[in-house]
């Protein structure tokens, strides 16, 4: 079935440090990838999407690839800072018969920066 | 615009007794999802609505959990009897038919004793 797996945390980091968080997919077809943050005491929120392999999501500085042939969707980010500290999710998006659009979730990676 | 609104945010009972969980989704989104999140977890999904249906409550444990979205809208989501074990965060999120990006709630954590 369908899996995602990424880093396992915590990830402790200075402020303006390079951020790489790791993930892979074992998937069915082609589903789309998704990160999603989730800030201390509050819901999951969209960072960023790709619906097709080589697309690029970005924002607020965050980018990841959608890379078929590694099956990867890696999040990076050039310089990390304090409002950034949050656990991070990977997800794929299930593509077919009855599991169409439900999200499969990784398990989540703290991430903590320091100034 | 509202955001996806869910209580209560906090709920403490004892093993064996009721609890009920209410989402309200926003509006003019008509699918919305249930999902589980065990501490130090991912979500899983428990259910997922297509205005009032059910198109997916295969991971949904129906001897004990059940849920109703009667007119296409608000959601409830009921452990009778709960368990040590349901003590976890249960999230609801929705989303605009056709639509991929599923819009998350706060969640509402649960503590069973």
């Amino acid at each position: 079935g369908n899996s995602v797996t990424q880093m396992e945390g915590p990830v402790t980091l200075s402020e303006e440090a390079f951020l790489t968080i790791n993930c892979t997919y074992t998937a069915t077809g082609y589903p789309s990838l998704f990160w999603y943050v989730q800030y201390p005491g509050e819901g999951l929120q969209l960072l960023l999407k790709a619906t097709k392999a080589d697309d690029k999501g970005s924002n607020k500085g965050f980018e990841a690839t959608y890379r078929k042939e590694t099956t990867s969707f890696h999040l990076e980010k050039g310089s990390v800072q304090v409002s950034d500290s949050a656990v991070y999710f990977c997800a794929l998006s299930g593509n077919y018969g009855g599991s169409q659009g439900n999200l499969i979730f990784g398990k989540g990676t703290k991430l903590s920066v320091k100034p | 615009e509202a955001g996806v609104v869910q209580s209560p945010r906090y709920k403490i009972i004892e093993k064996k007794q009721p609890v009920a969980f209410w989402c309200n989704p926003i509006s003019g989104h008509n699918t919305l999802y249930w999902y589980l999140q065990n501490l130090g977890q991912g979500p899983e999904l428990l259910i997922r609505y297509e205005n009032e249906e059910a198109v997916d409550d295969s991971q949904l444990p129906k001897d004990r959990f059940s849920a109703e979205r009667l007119k296409g809208v608000d959601s409830t989501l009921k452990i009778q009897p709960a368990e040590l074990g349901d003590s976890a965060v249960y999230l609801c999120a929705s989303s605009q038919g056709g639509q991929e990006t599923q819009y998350f709630g706060p969640g509402t954590r649960l503590l069973v004793l």
